[in-house]
C-alpha cells in the first residue's frame, strides 16, 4: 500500500480538463515540494511537474500542479490521446527519510 | 545533458545477491546536492523507492528494504552500484536509477530501466 493516496484510474474526452488528486500527511506533502511523472506504456516515468508547480522545460503549460497543505493535484487541460499514461505523485518524507510514491493514476482519454 | 543507465543480471535464482550499476553522464556526484536514487517497479504496479546517494557520501535507504540494501558509488567512474541480498521472486521488477538534482527530493531525470527477473 503506497503511502501516497491517489485514484487508481481517471478519464476525459479529448479536450476536457482533467485533475488527479495526490493526498499525503504533514511528513511528506505538507513540509516538502510535490513531484508529479508521466509513465507512458512500456517507458520509464519522466518529471511532469518539480518543485510543486515548476515544469521544467520541453513540458507543455497544459500540464500544472499545485499543493495545498497535505494535498496536491496535476492538472491537464486540453486533453490529447497521447496523455493517455500512468501518472505518480512523489515526496519527501521527513519521517521515513525516504522518497514516497503514489499508488499511480491511470488516465485513458475516451 | 543527464543520461542514466542501469546494467545487470537480468535473471536470479531465489536466495542470490542482486548487484545493479548505475552509469551516468552530464553531472558530476561531487556536486553538493546531487544524488543518485534507486526505483522499482513489479509489473503491473506502482513505483516503489529503494536508495539514495548523495554528494557527501550520505546514504538513505527503504525502512522496509534496509536490512538488505547496500548503495555506493564510485565518482571516478561516474557510477552508483546497488546490492540487494536474499533476492525473492517477489522482487521481480524493473529497477531504474534516477538523478536527484536536491538533498531530500525525489528524482528528476531517470534511466531507461532493467528487467530482472527472480525465479527457480
Amino acid at each position: 500500500q503506497s503511502v501516497l493516496t491517489q485514484p487508481p484510474s481517471a478519464s476525459g474526452t479529448p479536450g476536457q480538463r482533467v485533475t488527479i488528486s495526490c493526498s499525503g500527511r504533514s511528513s511528506n506533502i505538507g513540509s516538502n515540494y510535490v513531484y508529479w511523472y508521466q509513465q507512458l506504456p512500456g517507458t520509464a516515468p519522466k518529471v511532469l511537474i518539480h518543485s510543486n508547480n515548476q515544469r521544467p522545460s520541453g513540458v507543455p503549460d497544459r500540464f500544472s500542479g499545485s499543493k495545498s497543505g497535505t494535498s496536491a493535484s496535476l492538472a491537464i487541460s486540453g486533453l490529447r490521446s497521447e496523455d493517455e499514461a500512468d501518472y505518480y505523485c512523489a515526496a519527501w518524507d521527513d519521517s521515513l527519510s525516504g522518497v514516497v510514491f503514489g499508488g499511480g493514476t491511470r488516465l485513458t482519454v475516451l | 545533458q543527464i543520461t542514466l543507465k542501469e546494467s545487470g543480471p537480468t535473471l536470479l535464482k531465489p536466495t542470490q545477491t542482486l548487484m545493479l550499476t548505475c552509469t551516468f553522464s552530464g553531472f558530476s556526484l561531487t556536486t553538493s546536492g546531487m544524488g543518485v536514487g534507486w526505483i522499482r517497479q513489479p509489473p503491473g504496479k506502482a513505483l516503489e523507492w529503494l536508495a539514495v546517494i548523495y554528494w557527501d557520501d550520505d546514504r538513505r535507504y527503504s525502512p522496509s528494504l534496509k536490512s538488505r540494501l547496500t548503495i555506493t558509488r564510485d565518482t571516478s567512474k561516474n557510477q552508483v552500484v546497488l546490492t540487494m541480498t536474499n533476492m525473492d521472486p517477489v522482487d521481480t521488477a524493473t529497477y531504474y536509477c534516477a538523478h536527484v538534482r536536491q538533498i531530500w527530493r525525489p528524482p528528476d531525470y531517470w534511466g531507461q530501466g532493467t528487467l530482472v527477473t527472480v525465479s527457480s
